[in-house]
């Protein structure tokens, strides 16, 4: 079946201008992830959803970074303001669901360049 | 808290010779332990993954990995390396909840002619 897809996969967007990406995860996994690479670093997470909730939105980084998700499906993580420090690989990941581990699986992310 | 260390950011080794990408962590509860490979342009992809019994486990590709909990790593070995394995190597933990992966760094191994 399908992965995880990401869409756009490229993004360039000039300072101030808000953002939205999305991410479709493999059918029937409840579980929905984001984390930011940004350049030379590792992954951070920003945040998961179980279902449409999200009981951990820890990681994201400022009041400028929210996201939702829609019947338990499509999530979009909005980015209002973006700023140069934004620019990195927003990458999605689903697994079947949370509260014991299950394998995350990833997409193949979106890149954002904020000139 | 969590956190993951890999203190090696880029590994040159030759094709056929043996390679090992260290990864240590800390942890104040116990963890499951991951490697993903990221190819260029692609998706991270599980390589290998330590949730308990054994401490050395096998993965795709022809890469091991073990845990020691003493001396608190979960390091990556493979004794004869491709060409096709040059790619971006993530060591990452989380709790036994699973809800978010804690990233190391990464680990750029090129592997040359």
């Amino acid at each position: 079946g399908a992965g995880v897809s990401q869409s756009p996969s490229n993004k360039v967007t000039e300072k101030g201008k808000d953002v939205e990406l999305r991410c479709d995860p493999i059918s029937g996994h409840t579980a929905l992830y984001w984390y930011r690479q940004r350049l030379g670093q590792g992954l951070e997470f920003l945040i998961y959803f179980q279902g449409n909730s999200a009981p951990d939105k820890s990681g994201l980084p400022s009041d400028r970074f929210s996201a939702e998700r829609t019947g338990e499906s499509v999530s979009t993580l909005t980015i209002q303001r973006t700023q140069q420090e934004d620019s990195a690989v927003y990458l999605c990941a689903s697994s079947a669901t949370s509260g014991q581990y299950n394998e995350q699986f990833f997409g193949p992310g979106t890149r954002l360049t904020v000139l | 808290a969590q956190s993951v260390t890999q203190l090696d950011s880029q590994v040159p080794v030759f094709e056929e010779a043996p390679v090992e990408l260290r990864c240590n962590y800390s942890s104040s509860v116990s963890v499951y332990l991951f490697w993903y490979v990221q190819y260029p342009n692609q998706g991270l992809q599980l390589l290998l993954k330590y949730l308990s019994g054994s401490t050395l486990v096998k993965g795709i590709n022809g890469f091991e990995a073990e845990f020691n909990k003493s001396q608190t790593s979960f390091h990556l070995r493979k004794p004869s390396v491709h060409i096709s394995d040059t790619a971006e190597y993530f060591c990452a933990v989380t709790p036994p909840s699973g809800n978010k992966l804690t990233f190391g760094t990464g680990t750029q191994l090129k592997v040359e002619l």
